[in-house]
């Protein structure tokens, strides 16, 4: 069964500094991968997806993330956060077959310091 | 641009009471979802629907959880007899055949008392 792992529970970086979000994966074929973002109160906004092709994938928002299939890792990046990037960012995988339900880490929440 | 849209936002229920948690999908997409997530805890599947009929579900989903698509846009999660530990944010999400991302509503607060 696939899993998730996001390892770093809370972040809190400067509004203008970098970030880098860690996620873990086990999954046994090639998997679908996803960055959804959530606000409190708010739903789930996809931030970027990967499924094939180019490892390096550019989402919304200036976010970008990196397939390396050798560290099961999908890792999401930004090089200079405002102060409104403040929410929760959920990795997910999504299953094989038509379904292709989807399986969360646990999530980061992130903090951004003016 | 298209949305998924879930009513009500907020639902408070005496336990034991049925539940009926209400989802417009995108019109055109096939794959409808019912996500959970306990507040601080991840989200979690809870069922996917396909073809007018239920093509997956998670142990989460037992006997008192049901979905319908009663009339071609609705698609609706029954809790049958509410315990307090059903309390959570219920998340909607369709999918259609070519795209390959869920979409998910802003989700339904369900609080159990």
């Amino acid at each position: 069964a696939q899993s998730v792992t996001q390892p770093d529970i809370h972040i809190t970086v400067s509004e203008g500094a970098s970030l880098e979000l860690r996620c873990n994966y086990s999954y046994g074929a090639t998997p679908y991968l996803f960055w959804y973002v959530q606000s409190p109160g708010q739903g789930l906004q996809l931030l970027l997806k990967y499924f094939s092709g180019d490892t390096l994938v550019q989402g919304i928002k200036g976010f970008e993330a990196e397939f390396k299939r050798s560290q099961s890792s999908f890792n999401l990046r930004k090089p200079s956060v405002p102060w409104s990037d403040a929410a929760e960012y959920f990795c997910a995988v999504g299953a094989a077959g038509s379904a292709r339900q989807l399986t969360f880490g646990s999530g980061t929440q992130l903090t951004v310091l003016p | 641009e298209p949305e998924v849209t879930q009513t009500p936002s907020h639902q408070v229920t005496q336990m034991g009471q049925e539940v009926i948690l209400r989802c417009v999908p995108i019109s055109n997409h096939l794959y409808f979802y019912w996500y959970r997530q306990i507040l601080g805890q991840k989200v979690e599947f809870l069922v996917s629907f396909y073809n007018n009929e239920i093509s997956e579900k998670s142990e989460i989903f037992d006997d008192q959880f049901s979905v319908e698509r009663p009339d071609g846009s609705n698609f609706t999660l029954k809790i049958r007899s509410t315990k307090l530990e059903d309390s959570a944010m219920y998340f909607c999400a369709s999918r259609g055949r070519q795209n390959t991302e869920a979409f998910f509503g802003q989700g339904t607060r369900l609080t159990v008392v």
